[in-house]
């Protein structure tokens, strides 16, 4: 699977948008973007996935560059709980033996009142 | 209970104890997880089952123990540990192996 570089850390104003960079340059053709966050000592929570196109959902926007070599997290009115470590991971879609998420180390976000 | 349930949350043992840790998942997923997550470290995959069978053991030591009795309840059985064992125990599981994971919220172990 292709590695990710994410930010360390990031600070975000609580009710402005949360945009956080996510880069994947050696993404093959069949391997999608993942989001997952983790609020601190709970359990890692999926927030969105995309191969190519935009996706939006409840929680949040994809937006993936064209060359699908970076992509961009956006949690569009972030809040205080959405303080968080934010990991991206890319991988094949479909499950076998091996194919694992690696959550790297991500990007923790604090969102300041 | 909805979602994928864990206990118990904290856990406090010697090292000549012997526990388990439960998860259980009330999703109708095939395939669970265990992970450690130790301090500042990022989330390291222990075990993995599909539709009951152990399918991964990433190298971890004997002193754990996984047990998957059905499709719906993990164990991790704990025996011997050392103080470095201590960490964020957390649980996952997923609708087909590997597919998007759904997580427990944790058992935080310290092992004395």
């Amino acid at each position: 699977d292709a590695k990710t570089t994410q930010p360390t850390s990031m600070d975000c104003a609580e009710g402005r948008a949360a945009n956080l960079p996510c880069n994947h340059s050696t993404i093959s053709g069949n391997e999608y973007v993942y989001w997952y966050r983790q609020i601190h000592s709970q359990g890692p929570q999926y927030i969105i996935h995309g191969l190519k196109n935009n996706e939006t959902n409840e929680m949040a926007s994809l937006i993936i560059t064209e060359d699908r070599k970076s992509s961009t997290l956006i949690l569009p009115h972030a809040t205080l709980r959405d303080t968080a470590v934010y990991y991206c991971i890319v991988r094949v879609a479909w499950g076998y033996r091996g194919n694992q998420f690696y959550f790297g180390t991500g990007t923790s976000l604090t969102v300041i009142p | 209970e909805t979602g994928v349930t864990q206990t118990p949350r904290h856990l406090v043992m010697g090292m000549t104890n012997k526990k388990s840790l439960k998860c259980e998942q009330h999703l109708g997923h095939n395939a669970m997880y265990w992970y450690k997550q130790s301090a500042k470290k990022p989330l390291e995959l222990m075990f993995v089952y599909s539709l009951e069978e152990r399918v991964e053991n990433n190298s971890v030591p004997s002193r754990f123990s996984p047990e998957c009795p059905n499709s719906s309840h993990l164990f991790l059985h704990l025996h011997t540990l050392q103080p470095e064992d201590s960490a964020l125990y957390l649980c996952a599981s997923s609708q087909e192996l590997y597919n998007e994971q759904f997580f427990g919220p944790g058992t935080r172990l310290t092992v004395l």
